[in-house]
């Protein structure tokens, strides 16, 4: 059994296309999030989503928009793709919610590698 | 803003040689958490040190957690094949603890 799946693993499109990766855990965690690692592999967060409400929202462009329809789902929608968006995205849950949330270890998806040409 | 450094970015050691990676973050962190990635896959989590000074040992992997929280290092010794990847550290600083901040990671190579 999955833990936590992402769709879909392998992403290539071209600039200025829009784009959506489907993220669901299935451990009844009440937190998702949204990182990016670039080629350099740096991991760094961008969402954070606690029972549908998010949390965390770093300086994203706004290009990106996350939508979590319950608490199992956090979907990441990406418009007007450009080049340097090219990297993999991981989605991870963890238990826990408020400060202690990070008290709890994190469990990531395989990941969704996006090539933007 | 808060960083998370790691060094060595890479280390490439032969089968049975020991291997350390360290953390050093700018601001105390209330814990830290060690992930490793293998090539192609995704960050799993090995560990997590709470406490001031804490040391725990899994197998041949030893974790720290310095006396200020401010770094933390992990120790391989005589390592295998099976532990090559890409080991993260990550914690949450205590100003504001409400994000988890990770190292850039070292990448470890084992020739055999």
């Amino acid at each position: 059994d999955t833990a936590v799946s992402q769709t879909p693993k392998y992403l290539v499109t071209q600039m200025g296309n829009d784009k959506s990766i489907k993220c669901e855990q299935n451990l009844g965690h009440d937190t998702m999030y949204w990182y990016k690692q670039d080629s350099k592999k740096f991991l760094k967060i961008m969402f954070s989503y606690n029972n549908k409400e998010l949390i965390i929202n770093e300086t994203v462009p706004n290009r990106f928009s996350p939508k979590s329809p319950d608490k199992a789902h956090l979907n990441l929608h990406i418009n007007s793709l450009e080049l340097g968006d090219s990297a993999v995205y991981f989605c991870a849950s963890s238990q826990g919610f408020g400060p202690r949330v990070y008290y709890y270890e994190q469990y990531f998806g395989p990941g969704t590698r996006l090539t933007v040409t | 803003g808060q960083q998370v450094m790691q060094i060595p970015q890479y280390q490439h050691v032969q089968e049975g040689e020991d291997f350390t990676t360290y953390c050093n973050s700018s601001t105390t962190l209330s814990n830290i958490q060690w992930y490793k990635q293998r090539p192609g896959g995704h960050p799993v989590f090995l560990i997590q040190l709470v406490k001031s000074g804490e040391v725990k040992k899994q197998k041949r992997l030893t974790f720290q957690f310095g006396e200020a929280k401010k770094n933390s290092s992990l120790h391989i010794t005589a390592t295998q094949t099976t532990d090559v990847g890409t080991y993260f550290c990550a914690g949450p600083p205590v100003e504001y603890g409400n994000k988890l901040v990770f190292g850039a990671g070292t990448i470890l190579r084992v020739k055999s």
